[in-house]
């Protein structure tokens, strides 16, 4: 069975701080994939990133920034320079790739992590 | 296109009471979720579907049952509400040919009491 970890329930910070958001993860499968989910106080889920298990390179986006290690099944999500904007529970998930009659590719989420940014 | 669409936003029961949340996509995905979202739990799938006319379960499917009879649609009914159903539900579409980003609905808030 899958699992994920989000052992930060919550995390407050003041704006322009860097915050990395942890993200642990447990399958038996070779082949998995990752995500991360923002969700805002309007309560929307936005898709931020995709990772697949054999691809182990950092990739940043602008404030945005994921290290995915393997040997410690982690997937981390560090903003840079925080901004209020980025206040939102951040999910990470992740979906074993066994295709459609495998069971379709179900995604397990973790339980969260609620982002705080203040002034 | 309208992405995924979920209606209504807000719902209250009374315990026992039926009634269908309805889920539409128009981006022709072949594969439909529904998730529960309670404080505390994440996400839990309650059922999927990989195409029209195959569903199957989730992690948390017992109370509800689903169909799946166009690709457009993948409608979740609750058939005897109980307070236990109280929560977030989220429906979310996602294309086939690997493992690809889902797309979730706006979600619908519902309270039975």
């Amino acid at each position: 069975a899958q699992k994920v970890t989000q052992a930060q329930t919550e995390i407050s910070v003041v704006e322009k701080e860097d915050v990395t958001l942890d993200c642990v993860y447990e399958t038996r499968d070779t082949t998995y994939y990752l995500f991360w989910y923002k969700q805002p106080p309007s309560g929307e889920l936005v898709f931020l990133i995709r990772r697949n298990s054999f691809d182990e390179q950092n990739e940043i986006s602008g404030r945005y920034s994921w290290n995915f290690q393997k040997s410690t099944s982690s997937f981390n999500f560090t903003i840079t320079a925080s901004q209020v904007v980025d206040s939102a529970v951040y999910f990470c998930a992740l979906s074993e790739a066994r295709g459609l009659t495998g069971g379709g590719n179900k995604l397990t989420f973790g339980t969260g992590t609620q982002l705080k940014v203040e002034l | 296109n309208a992405g995924v669409t979920q209606t209504p936003k807000f719902q209250v029961l009374k315990t026992g009471q039926s009634m269908t949340l309805q889920c539409a996509q128009d981006m022709n995905h072949e594969y439909m979720s529904w998730y529960r979202q309670d404080p505390g739990m994440g996400l839990r799938l309650i059922h999927y579907s990989v195409g029209a006319g195959i569903t199957d379960q989730g992690e948390v499917p017992n109370g509800y049952n689903v169909s799946r009879s166009t690709t457009e649609d993948f409608p979740l009914r609750l058939l005897s509400a109980a307070p236990s159903q109280t929560s977030v539900y989220f429906c979310a579409s996602r294309r086939t040919g690997g493992v690809n980003e889902q797309f979730f609905g706006p979600g619908t808030r519902l309270t039975v009491l």
